[in-house]
């Protein structure tokens, strides 16, 4: 069974770098055709996808937000890391991250989400 | 930018049939995915591949895909099925970004 939970800090203040992690179990990481990616919403907004990471390394991120966006994987420990730069109060939202589809480009196990607020 | 557009809400009454729209302009050359979420909850796939139902989905949900518009449909709703439907697809012939739709909240009257 696959399964997918993320972890990091509820409070981040504006124009620190948030660290998110996804710990993932019932799949490895480095298996040919495996890809982890992250998705946020603001509150009662859209989810809007951030970043897949391939189980080559792979990286795609969202056009918008590449440049504050880096993703990274811990094979060892069954983690997809997350980090954002430059948070805003903008960014406040839930994160998930969700594992994709093996054949296809649709995310078929999500994480819980983390809640993630961006305030002085 | 690429946008994918969903009505922003869909009523429908018990045992009737709800059908959510996705526009784009060469929608019908993606494969669609679709995403139910609750309130407070993480979205779930009900339907990936534009008509393909994951293990454990109600065959009451189904797709279609064609031309400029992609369609989840749900058929006989139920009260549980009152929740927001994301339309999703990946770009992959230009950036390979993944992109959602703006959502759809279905009520249940």
């Amino acid at each position: 069974q696959i399964t997918l939970k993320e972890s990091g800090p509820t409070l981040v203040r504006p124009t620190q770098t948030l660290t998110l992690t996804c710990t993932v179990s019932g799949f490895s990481l480095n298996i040919s055709g495996v890809a982890v990616g992250w998705i946020r919403q603001p509150p009662g907004k859209a989810l809007e996808w951030l970043a897949f990471i391939h189980w080559d390394d792979d990286k795609r991120y969202s056009p918008s937000l590449k440049s504050r966006l880096t993703v990274t994987k811990d094979t060892s420990k069954n983690q997809v890391i997350l980090i954002m730069t430059n948070m805003e109060p903008v960014d406040t939202g839930t994160y998930f991250c969700a594992h994709k589809g093996f054949y296809y480009h649709g995310m078929d196990v999500w994480g819980q989400g983390t809640t993630v607020t961006v305030s002085s | 930018s690429y946008v994918l557009t969903q009505p922003p809400s869909v009523s429908v009454a018990p045992g009737q049939t709800a059908r959510i729209s996705c526009g784009e302009d060469n929608i019908g050359g993606k494969s669609v995915h679709w995403y139910q979420q609750k309130p407070g909850q993480a979205p779930v796939l009900v339907v990936y591949n534009d008509n393909v139902r994951p293990s454990g989905i109600p065959e009451r949900f189904s797709g279609s895909n064609s031309g400029t518009t992609a369609t989840l449909t749900i058929s006989r709703v139920e009260a549980g099925d009152e929740a927001d439907y994301y339309c999703q697809v990946w770009n992959g012939y230009t950036d390979h970004v993944y992109v959602f739709g703006i959502g759809t909240k279905v009520t249940v009257l």
